[in-house]
């Protein structure tokens, strides 16, 4: 079985500040995991991913998460929030057959000016 | 390329209503999505494709069907709507049913259901 564990259904950062999106996972396989990225009344978008090799992962918009096993976490995180970050993210798993992807419930950005 | 496209944007049903959410993807992925997002909720997947003729259900399946009769449709039908299926509902595809593909998404359906 998996599943996704988004800690934080709301997270508020100042300009400039760094933001950290916490995502722990559960899995009998080894995961693929995904960041997706959803803007207001859009799409959900991905930001990067992690299937196998290098741990951490460079993905669009300045993002990066970084796959640590031993602590069953793909956090994202980006150095310097920027006011066009703000947006819901969704953490995402899928096991190597990959007919089905599980989502954490989502954490809302907001960035303060 | 359009990607995935979705039809409505937004529909209003009365209780005990039918209708069909469309689907259409121009990138010939053979797997498609149907999920739906309850706010607080995360996407939930309700049926899923893996190419023309084939569909199997996901997690939350009660009170849809689909069909997939082509590569690039895979429509969604609410029988008897309930105020239960209040939601948004989002159509996704990938390239291989494969963890590591990717799914485009489409922008979405808002339905209400009265």
């Amino acid at each position: 079985a998996q599943s996704v564990t988004q800690l934080g259904s709301h997270v508020s950062v100042s300009e400039g500040a760094l933001v950290l999106l916490r995502c722990n996972y559960s899995s009998s396989v080894p995961p693929y995991l995904f960041w997706y990225v959803q803007y207001p009344n859009q799409g959900l978008q991905l930001l990067l991913k992690y299937t196998t090799g290098a741990t951490l992962v460079k993905g669009i918009n300045g993002f990066e998460a970084e796959f640590k096993k031993s602590e069953t976490s793909f956090h994202l995180t980006k150095p310097s929030a920027h006011m066009s970050d703000a947006a819901e993210y969704f953490c995402a798993v899928s096991g190597p057959t990959g007919n089905q992807f599980y989502f954490g419930t989502g954490t809302s950005l907001t960035v303060i000016p | 390329n359009a990607g995935v496209t979705q039809t409505p944007k937004f529909r209003i049903l009365k209780i005990g209503q039918s209708m069909t959410l469309q689907c259409t993807q121009d990138m010939n992925h053979n797997y498609m999505y149907w999920y739906r997002q309850d706010p607080g909720m995360g996407l939930k997947l309700i049926y899923y494709s893996v190419g023309a003729g084939i569909t199997d259900k996901g997690e939350v399946p009660n009170g849809y069907n689909v069909s997939r009769s082509t590569t690039e449709d895979f429509p969604l039908r609410l029988e008897l709507a309930a105020p239960s299926q209040t939601s948004v509902y989002f159509c996704a595809s990938s390239s291989l049913g494969q963890g590591a593909n990717e799914q485009f998404f489409g922008p979405g359906t808002r339905l209400t259901v009265l």
